[in-house]
């Protein structure tokens, strides 16, 4: 089993829904939780990191955590054509971090 | 623009052969981070230095090394190239050695192998 499940979708949504990505993890040490977006095979770029249990928002983003079902989630409200891209979950324990599978998502116009 | 820099950013080569990939972190971050990323896997974690030292390791092949020099940069070398090697290469880095949760990529380097 590995420590952090991600569904690769492909996940296509019309333009101004809202997208929910999730991930779950198995390793209850994990501290940190991190939500990457990469366009087509370029370098991952961090989006959110949160710590504890809770929300947190920028803009039109939303990370969730909640540790005690070990599950993280994060909302794009208002989804953009340039919100199409691969986007990567990742935890952190110490100095390790550990990344999701990655979720395909297509924003249609 | 994250600030981490890579060289080259694309890598053609024979298999059997030995390539070096740069990387430079930004400016003040003391950690660099290499992974691995491949068609038919997800990023995968190979190796960390913080401050010159090696601080851990991951999936890292026994043909792959690693160094960060005393200005930060680091490499790493690739050598006896198979097909399966061929993938993106990505250096990441961050303030501190001991917890990540701001761990920024560099561009990377494409790595063909033929």
């Amino acid at each position: 089993q590995k420590e952090v499940e991600q569904d690769p979708g492909p996940l296509s949504v019309p333009e101004g829904a809202i997208v929910s990505l999730n991930c779950t993890y198995s390793n209850s040490a994990f501290q940190y939780f991190m939500w990457y977006r990469q366009y087509s095979r370029k370098g991952p770029e961090l989006l959110m990191y949160t710590y504890s249990s809770g929300n947190k928002e920028d803009g039109r983003f939303t990370a969730q955590v909640d540790k005690s079902s070990k599950y993280i989630s994060l909302f794009i409200r208002d989804s953009q054509p340039s919100d199409s891209a691969t986007y990567l979950c990742a935890m952190s324990f110490g100095s390790r971090l550990t990344f999701g599978e990655g979720t395909q998502l297509t924003v249609n116009p | 623009d994250s600030g981490v820099t890579q060289t080259p950013k694309h890598l053609i080569t024979a298999t059997g052969q030995r390539v070096t990939l740069r990387c430079s972190p930004r400016s003040g971050d003391l950690s660099v981070y290499w992974y691995q990323q491949s068609l038919d896997q997800g990023l995968q974690f190979l190796i960390q230095y913080y401050n010159g030292e090696e601080r851990a390791k991951g999936n890292i092949l026994e043909r792959f090394s690693a160094q960060q020099f005393p200005d930060l940069h680091s490499e790493l070398n690739l050598s006896s190239l198979e097909l399966g090697d061929s993938a993106l290469y990505f250096c990441a880095s961050s303030i501190s050695g001991s917890y990540v949760y701001e761990q920024y990529f560099g561009p990377g380097t494409r790595l063909t192998v033929t």
